[in-house]
């Protein structure tokens, strides 16, 4: 069966340093992976969404950025954070129109 | 464009009340609705789906019937339990993939012991 995990699960992290969230998802070759944001009391915001190695989509321009190395692997990035980045973020994947998530991963910038 | 509304939280009920957290949407076509339930501290776990019209979605105690001429995809549970607190999204999708893939904004439910 297919099975997701991100890490770290929580961190607290200095405005103005780095962030790298990684995702990795086993017993599925090709999937589409799917980063997201979650604010405090908020809905969800599709934040980053690949396809393939390499191809990645924006949907909301800001301080983050999405790398995918490799076939299952997905990453989060920043090169300095800002304290409205703080946040739950949950990585997914999709089979055919259902998405999974991953176990999310708490940021506290302060 | 596709829409999600579902029911202000947060809903607070007694334990073994009847639960019931409305959904509406707004999409051409035919979309699949689904209802993810979200545990303190946790990611989002899918509770139930339904691919097309009338279909029932079912798990763990929850019911959602997939409602065209309504557009509506109620969530219910006849006896709810202390266990069952958490937030609980609708959502619906179209097409190939989870791209298009449009989230309510997420209904908060507390049961009381």
């Amino acid at each position: 069966s297919q099975t997701i995990h991100q890490w770290p699960a929580t961190l607290v992290q200095p405005v103005g340093s780095p962030l790298s969230l990684e995702c990795t998802v086993e017993g599925t070759s090709n999937p589409n992976l799917y980063w997201y944001r979650q604010a405090a009391g908020r809905g969800l915001q599709l934040l980053f969404y690949s396809v393939g190695i390499g191809q990645i989509s924006s949907e909301v321009p800001q301080n983050l950025s999405a790398s995918r190395p490799q076939d299952r692997q997905f990453i989060l990035s920043s090169k300095k954070l800002l304290l409205s980045d703080s946040g739950f973020y949950l990585c997914a994947w999709d089979s055919g129109n259902t998405i999974y998530f991953g176990e999310g991963s708490w940021l506290t910038v302060v | 464009g596709n829409s999600v509304t579902q029911m202000e939280g947060p809903v607070t009920l007694s334990e073994e009340a009847f639960l019931t957290i409305n959904c509406t949407y707004t999409a051409t076509g035919y979309p699949s609705l689904f209802w993810y339930v979200q545990y303190p501290g946790e990611g989002l776990q899918l509770l139930l789906k339904a691919t097309k019209a009338d279909d029932k979605g079912s798990n763990k105690g929850f019911e959602a019937t997939y409602r065209k001429e309504t557009t509506s995809f109620h969530l219910e549970k006849g006896s709810v339990q202390v266990s069952d607190s958490a937030v609980y999204f609708c959502a619906l999708s179209q097409g190939v993939g989870g791209f298009k893939t449009i989230f309510g904004a997420g209904t908060r439910l507390f049961v009381k012991a």
